[in-house]
Protein backbone atom coordinates (compact mmCIF):
# COMPACT_ATOMS: atom_id res chain seq x y z
CA UNK A 1 0.00 0.00 0.00
CA UNK A 2 1.17 3.37 0.27
CA UNK A 3 3.42 5.06 2.33
CA UNK A 4 3.61 8.39 3.88
CA UNK A 5 3.30 11.30 1.42
CA UNK A 6 4.51 14.70 2.13
CA UNK A 7 4.19 17.88 0.24
CA UNK A 8 5.74 19.65 -1.25
CA UNK A 9 9.07 18.07 -1.58
CA UNK A 10 10.90 21.49 -1.97
CA UNK A 11 9.93 24.68 -0.66
CA UNK A 12 11.82 27.98 -1.34
CA UNK A 13 10.27 31.25 0.66
CA UNK A 14 11.61 34.43 1.54
CA UNK A 15 12.39 35.36 5.24
CA UNK A 16 8.82 36.44 6.80
CA UNK A 17 6.81 34.47 4.83
CA UNK A 18 4.41 31.69 5.59
CA UNK A 19 4.68 28.38 4.81
CA UNK A 20 2.13 25.30 4.72
CA UNK A 21 3.57 21.97 4.61
CA UNK A 22 1.30 18.71 4.05
CA UNK A 23 1.45 15.29 5.21
CA UNK A 24 -0.61 12.42 4.55
CA UNK A 25 -0.05 9.19 6.80
CA UNK A 26 -0.94 5.90 6.07
CA UNK A 27 -4.60 5.00 5.63
CA UNK A 28 -5.75 3.64 9.27
CA UNK A 29 -2.96 5.07 11.46
CA UNK A 30 -3.75 6.54 14.18
CA UNK A 31 -0.47 8.48 15.27
CA UNK A 32 1.13 11.32 13.49
CA UNK A 33 4.42 12.80 14.24
CA UNK A 34 6.04 15.80 12.61
CA UNK A 35 9.80 16.20 12.82
CA UNK A 36 12.39 18.79 11.90
CA UNK A 37 16.03 17.66 10.59
CA UNK A 38 18.79 20.82 10.62
CA UNK A 39 21.57 20.30 8.58
CA UNK A 40 24.48 17.46 10.74
CA UNK A 41 21.79 16.94 13.12
CA UNK A 42 19.70 14.28 14.46
CA UNK A 43 15.76 14.73 14.43
CA UNK A 44 13.84 17.14 16.53
CA UNK A 45 10.28 16.50 17.69
CA UNK A 46 8.15 18.70 16.76
CA UNK A 47 4.30 17.62 17.77
CA UNK A 48 2.68 14.56 17.95
CA UNK A 49 -1.30 13.53 17.22
CA UNK A 50 -3.81 10.52 18.06
CA UNK A 51 -6.88 9.98 17.53
CA UNK A 52 -9.09 12.56 19.19
CA UNK A 53 -6.96 13.03 21.83
CA UNK A 54 -5.25 16.66 22.66
CA UNK A 55 -2.09 16.91 20.64
CA UNK A 56 1.43 16.66 22.04
CA UNK A 57 2.65 20.15 20.94
CA UNK A 58 6.03 20.08 23.40
CA UNK A 59 8.15 20.35 20.40
CA UNK A 60 7.59 23.47 18.76
CA UNK A 61 10.11 25.49 18.73
CA UNK A 62 7.90 28.75 19.02
CA UNK A 63 4.70 29.96 18.72
CA UNK A 64 5.24 30.75 14.83
CA UNK A 65 4.76 27.27 14.40
CA UNK A 66 1.70 25.38 14.52
CA UNK A 67 -0.40 22.02 12.90
CA UNK A 68 -3.41 20.82 12.79
CA UNK A 69 -4.92 17.29 12.00
CA UNK A 70 -8.66 16.52 10.79
CA UNK A 71 -9.31 12.87 12.61
CA UNK A 72 -7.04 10.41 11.27
CA UNK A 73 -5.89 11.99 7.89
CA UNK A 74 -4.09 14.64 6.39
CA UNK A 75 -2.10 17.13 8.56
CA UNK A 76 -0.61 20.62 7.93
CA UNK A 77 2.30 22.18 9.42
CA UNK A 78 2.66 25.91 9.16
CA UNK A 79 5.11 28.28 10.27
CA UNK A 80 4.63 32.22 10.07
CA UNK A 81 7.14 34.50 9.23
CA UNK A 82 9.63 32.41 8.18
CA UNK A 83 13.11 32.60 9.46
CA UNK A 84 16.26 31.78 8.07
CA UNK A 85 17.13 29.03 11.27
CA UNK A 86 13.27 27.46 10.03
CA UNK A 87 15.56 26.03 7.17
CA UNK A 88 15.56 22.34 7.46
CA UNK A 89 14.05 18.71 6.20
CA UNK A 90 10.19 18.67 8.03
CA UNK A 91 9.71 14.59 8.37
CA UNK A 92 6.04 13.45 9.10
CA UNK A 93 5.70 9.68 10.47
CA UNK A 94 2.84 8.07 11.24
CA UNK A 95 1.54 4.92 13.46
CA UNK A 96 -0.82 1.98 13.81
CA UNK A 97 -1.23 2.03 17.49
CA UNK A 98 -1.07 4.04 20.60
CA UNK A 99 1.48 1.64 22.12
CA UNK A 100 4.95 3.80 22.15
CA UNK A 101 6.71 0.78 20.86
CA UNK A 102 4.94 1.32 17.69
CA UNK A 103 6.64 1.18 14.56
CA UNK A 104 6.71 4.77 12.98
CA UNK A 105 6.53 4.87 9.00
CA UNK A 106 8.05 8.15 8.23
CA UNK A 107 7.61 10.10 4.75
CA UNK A 108 10.13 11.46 2.50
CA UNK A 109 10.31 14.95 3.79
CA UNK A 110 9.76 19.02 2.74
CA UNK A 111 13.10 20.69 2.43
CA UNK A 112 12.37 24.02 3.53
CA UNK A 113 15.16 26.72 2.22
CA UNK A 114 14.39 30.33 4.24
CA UNK A 115 16.24 32.98 2.05
CA UNK B 1 15.06 13.15 30.77
CA UNK B 2 15.91 10.96 27.98
CA UNK B 3 18.90 11.30 25.40
CA UNK B 4 20.29 9.20 22.71
CA UNK B 5 24.48 9.68 22.22
CA UNK B 6 25.90 8.40 18.73
CA UNK B 7 29.33 8.19 19.92
CA UNK B 8 30.83 8.57 15.74
CA UNK B 9 29.23 10.86 13.44
CA UNK B 10 31.06 9.41 11.03
CA UNK B 11 32.31 5.67 9.93
CA UNK B 12 34.12 4.73 7.17
CA UNK B 13 34.89 1.09 6.36
CA UNK B 14 35.99 -1.04 3.42
CA UNK B 15 33.66 -3.64 1.32
CA UNK B 16 32.90 -6.56 3.20
CA UNK B 17 34.07 -5.52 6.69
CA UNK B 18 32.85 -5.69 10.06
CA UNK B 19 31.20 -2.58 11.26
CA UNK B 20 29.76 -1.33 14.78
CA UNK B 21 27.85 1.87 14.94
CA UNK B 22 27.90 3.29 18.75
CA UNK B 23 24.46 4.25 20.58
CA UNK B 24 24.48 5.01 24.16
CA UNK B 25 21.24 6.41 25.93
CA UNK B 26 19.90 8.32 29.06
CA UNK B 27 16.45 7.01 30.01
CA UNK B 28 14.37 7.09 33.34
CA UNK B 29 12.00 5.16 31.67
CA UNK B 30 11.37 1.42 30.21
CA UNK B 31 12.70 1.78 27.20
CA UNK B 32 12.84 1.10 23.50
CA UNK B 33 15.63 1.38 21.78
CA UNK B 34 15.17 1.53 17.75
CA UNK B 35 17.69 1.86 14.82
CA UNK B 36 16.84 3.62 11.19
CA UNK B 37 18.41 3.40 8.67
CA UNK B 38 18.32 7.08 6.06
CA UNK B 39 19.62 6.16 2.82
CA UNK B 40 21.00 9.12 0.41
CA UNK B 41 17.66 10.95 -1.02
CA UNK B 42 15.43 8.47 0.83
CA UNK B 43 13.06 8.81 3.90
CA UNK B 44 13.78 6.70 7.15
CA UNK B 45 13.42 2.79 7.48
CA UNK B 46 13.08 1.10 10.02
CA UNK B 47 15.82 -1.06 10.38
CA UNK B 48 14.81 -3.26 14.08
CA UNK B 49 13.78 -2.54 17.53
CA UNK B 50 14.43 -3.70 20.84
CA UNK B 51 10.69 -3.66 22.88
CA UNK B 52 11.41 -6.45 25.59
CA UNK B 53 12.98 -10.19 25.62
CA UNK B 54 15.88 -11.33 24.07
CA UNK B 55 18.54 -8.45 24.26
CA UNK B 56 19.95 -9.58 20.95
CA UNK B 57 17.99 -7.99 18.07
CA UNK B 58 17.92 -9.07 14.50
CA UNK B 59 17.23 -6.64 11.87
CA UNK B 60 17.07 -6.74 7.79
CA UNK B 61 19.89 -6.23 5.69
CA UNK B 62 21.67 -8.25 7.74
CA UNK B 63 21.83 -6.08 10.89
CA UNK B 64 21.92 -6.84 14.39
CA UNK B 65 21.92 -5.04 17.93
CA UNK B 66 22.90 -5.53 21.14
CA UNK B 67 20.82 -4.25 23.95
CA UNK B 68 22.87 -3.84 27.55
CA UNK B 69 21.00 -2.14 30.30
CA UNK B 70 24.19 -2.32 32.77
CA UNK B 71 25.91 0.14 30.26
CA UNK B 72 23.09 1.60 28.62
CA UNK B 73 24.07 1.10 25.45
CA UNK B 74 22.13 -0.42 22.24
CA UNK B 75 25.01 -0.92 19.92
CA UNK B 76 24.42 -1.79 15.97
CA UNK B 77 26.83 -4.72 14.32
CA UNK B 78 27.06 -6.31 10.60
CA UNK B 79 29.54 -8.92 10.33
CA UNK B 80 30.28 -7.98 6.68
CA UNK B 81 29.51 -4.50 5.20
CA UNK B 82 27.88 -3.96 1.30
CA UNK B 83 28.48 -0.83 -0.91
CA UNK B 84 24.81 -0.51 -0.44
CA UNK B 85 25.08 -0.24 3.00
CA UNK B 86 26.20 3.55 2.22
CA UNK B 87 23.65 5.61 4.66
CA UNK B 88 22.95 7.60 7.33
CA UNK B 89 22.36 5.41 10.80
CA UNK B 90 20.28 6.87 13.53
CA UNK B 91 19.69 5.58 17.08
CA UNK B 92 16.21 6.67 18.71
CA UNK B 93 14.68 6.20 21.98
CA UNK B 94 11.00 6.56 23.35
CA UNK B 95 10.20 9.64 25.40
CA UNK B 96 8.88 9.57 28.96
CA UNK B 97 5.51 10.54 27.76
CA UNK B 98 5.18 7.50 25.11
CA UNK B 99 4.40 10.46 22.05
CA UNK B 100 7.56 10.53 19.79
CA UNK B 101 11.16 9.28 19.52
CA UNK B 102 14.28 11.09 20.44
CA UNK B 103 17.08 10.66 18.32
CA UNK B 104 20.58 10.92 18.07
CA UNK B 105 22.19 12.79 15.94
CA UNK B 106 23.31 9.91 13.23
CA UNK B 107 26.06 7.83 11.98
CA UNK B 108 27.09 8.12 8.40
CA UNK B 109 28.51 4.63 7.33
CA UNK B 110 30.60 5.05 3.79
CA UNK B 111 31.73 1.87 2.64
CA UNK B 112 34.49 1.76 0.04
CA UNK B 113 35.63 -0.81 -2.31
Amino acid sequence: GAGVSQSPSNKVTEKGKDVELRCDPISGHTALYWYRQRLGQGLEFLIYFQGNSAPDKSGLPSDRFSAERTGESVSTLTIQRTQQEDSAVYLCASSLGTSDSSEQYFGPGTRLTVT
Amino acid sequence: AQSVTQLDSQVPVFEEAPVELRCNYSSSVSVYLFWYVQYPNQGLQLLLKYLSGSTLVKGINGFEAEFNKSQTSFHLRKPSVHISDTAEYFCAVNNQAGTALIFGKGTTLSVSS
